[in-house]
């Protein structure tokens, strides 16, 4: 099963606005990324936040990490219709494996 | 371009027939990963290289899987005796081992197979 769980599964918003997707896992964790997929398409890289940190802003983009609550959330500032994608976090454990959640889908409205 | 490449983009298969994929990572990179992804979900994680070894597989792998990466660059992902369980996204995705750079993964367009 998955150890990401992002929250909402689904959101709309209005070209300008903000979005916020929260995701939620289970065990510790060396780092947590967060990677955007347009449909039908591969996954890209948005940004990578260390367990150490607790905030890291990229472009529009910002990163938060609650490592006490596990949890993680991923603002994007003044969305564009080009925001309109699948985002998904993913957590990084040590080993080989990354683990994604189900992701959230974001619908911008020009 | 220099990025992840896989082929097909796009396969449909019977069921019971046999499905290769091939996965060219970008040159430098020495990790290889191999995902399936279906409708509505995230990647979920199938195999693991580090050059031309397997190093980890899922359990999700079954004996109808198998994974190779010959010489360290490119590598196959074949399923044989399709099921109609097995449609799905196909994706590959290559890594750098390295202090900053190795947890990030650069993936390909995917493979989308369709079991009839």
């Amino acid at each position: 099963s998955q150890q990401g769980e992002e929250d909402p599964q689904a959101l709309s918003i209005q070209e300008g606005e903000n979005a916020t997707m929260n995701c939620s896992y289970k065990t510790s964790i060396n780092n947590l990324q967060w990677y955007r997929q347009n449909s039908g398409r591969g996954l890209v890289h948005l940004i990578l936040i260390r367990s150490n940190e607790r905030e890291k802003h990229s472009g529009r983009l910002r990163v938060t990490l609650d490592t006490s609550k596990k949890s993680s959330s991923l603002l994007i500032t003044a969305s564009r219709a080009a925001d309109t994608a699948s985002y998904f976090c993913a957590t990084y454990t040590g080993g080989f494996k990354t683990i994604f959640g189900a992701g959230t889908r974001l619908f911008v409205k020009a | 371009d220099t990025g992840v490449s896989q082929d097909p983009r796009h396969k449909i298969t019977k069921r019971g027939q046999n499905v290769t994929f091939r996965c060219d990572p970008i040159s430098e990179h020495n990790r290889l990963y191999w995902y399936r992804q279906t409708l509505g979900q995230g990647p979920e994680f199938l195999t693991y290289f580090q050059n031309e070894a397997q190093l980890e597989k899922s359990r999700l792998l079954s004996d109808r899987f198998s994974a190779e990466r010959p010489k360290g660059s490119f590598s196959t992902l074949e399923i044989q005796r399709t099921e109609q369980g097995d449609s799905a996204m196909y994706l590959c995705a290559s890594s750098l081992a390295g202090l900053a750079l190795r947890e990030t993964q650069y993936f390909g367009p995917g493979t989308r197979l369709l079991v009839l």
